[in-house]
């Protein structure tokens, strides 16, 4: 099946700093999404992106389907951006919206 | 308010017991899916339903069973038989549109813990 890879797996920033988040999936993907998971285990939606890019405030994203790779940029960091951010791709179309999900970057942001 | 509710939060279970997860959502989405995350892990997919009274394994379906009797709720069941049940439990629900638009947003999770 479809491999998810994300890096870096830790990740710790100073507030302010900037950061990018990769995600490598090993073969073509209808959707795409990233994910927040705040430290009470909600999952927040931050970005639907199979192809091109978006922005929403301080994060954005960039994903190249043809390339097999997404990446999230957040800027600006704040104290409430740690938690953990996940990739989530669903291969097929008739799937019935099977995501996988990578690992996870566990992010963590020091005042 | 719009969302999906998960309930108990918090579930503590002795061993050998069945015990049933609750998921509701008022959405009005299509499919329901159920997803579990062990400790420093990404979600796992259990069960997933597109419409009602049908619904199909995930990749992990073993110990655990579903039902889909409306379109607002998706039950899930954690059986004696399932080895290793200790985990966080996530629900989750969607669109399923002709475009494949199917945007997935999660319930809030219940925390599983086998004594």
């Amino acid at each position: 099946g479809i491999q998810v890879e994300q890096s870096p797996p830790d990740l710790i920033l100073q507030e302010g700093a900037n950061s990018t988040l990769r995600c490598n999936f090993s073969d073509s993907v209808n959707n795409l999404q990233w994910f927040h998971q705040n430290p009470w285990g909600q999952l927040i939606n931050l970005f639907y992106i199979p192809s091109g890019t978006k922005q929403n405030g301080r994060l954005s994203a960039t994903t190249v389907a043809t390339e097999r790779y997404s990446l999230l940029y957040i800027s600006s960091s704040q104290t409430t951006d740690s938690g953990v951010y996940f990739c989530a791709v669903e291969r097929f179309i008739n799937q019935g919206g099977k995501l996988i999900f990578g690992q996870g970057t566990e992010l963590s942001v020091k005042p | 308010d719009g969302g999906i509710t998960q309930s108990p939060k918090y579930l503590f279970r002795k061993e050998g017991q069945n015990v049933t997860l609750s998921c509701e959502q008022n959405l009005n989405h299509d499919a329901m899916y159920w997803y579990r995350q062990d400790p420093g892990q990404g979600l796992r997919l259990i069960y997933y339903s597109q419409i009602v009274n049908d619904f199909q394994k995930g990749d992990i379906a073993e110990g655990y069973s579903v039902s889909r009797e409306k379109k607002e709720s998706f039950p899930l069941t954690v059986t004696s038989a399932q080895k290793n049940p200790t985990a966080f439990y996530l629900c989750a629900s969607s669109f399923l549109g002709a475009i494949s638009y199917n945007e997935q947003f999660f319930g809030p999770g219940t925390r599983l813990t086998v004594l």
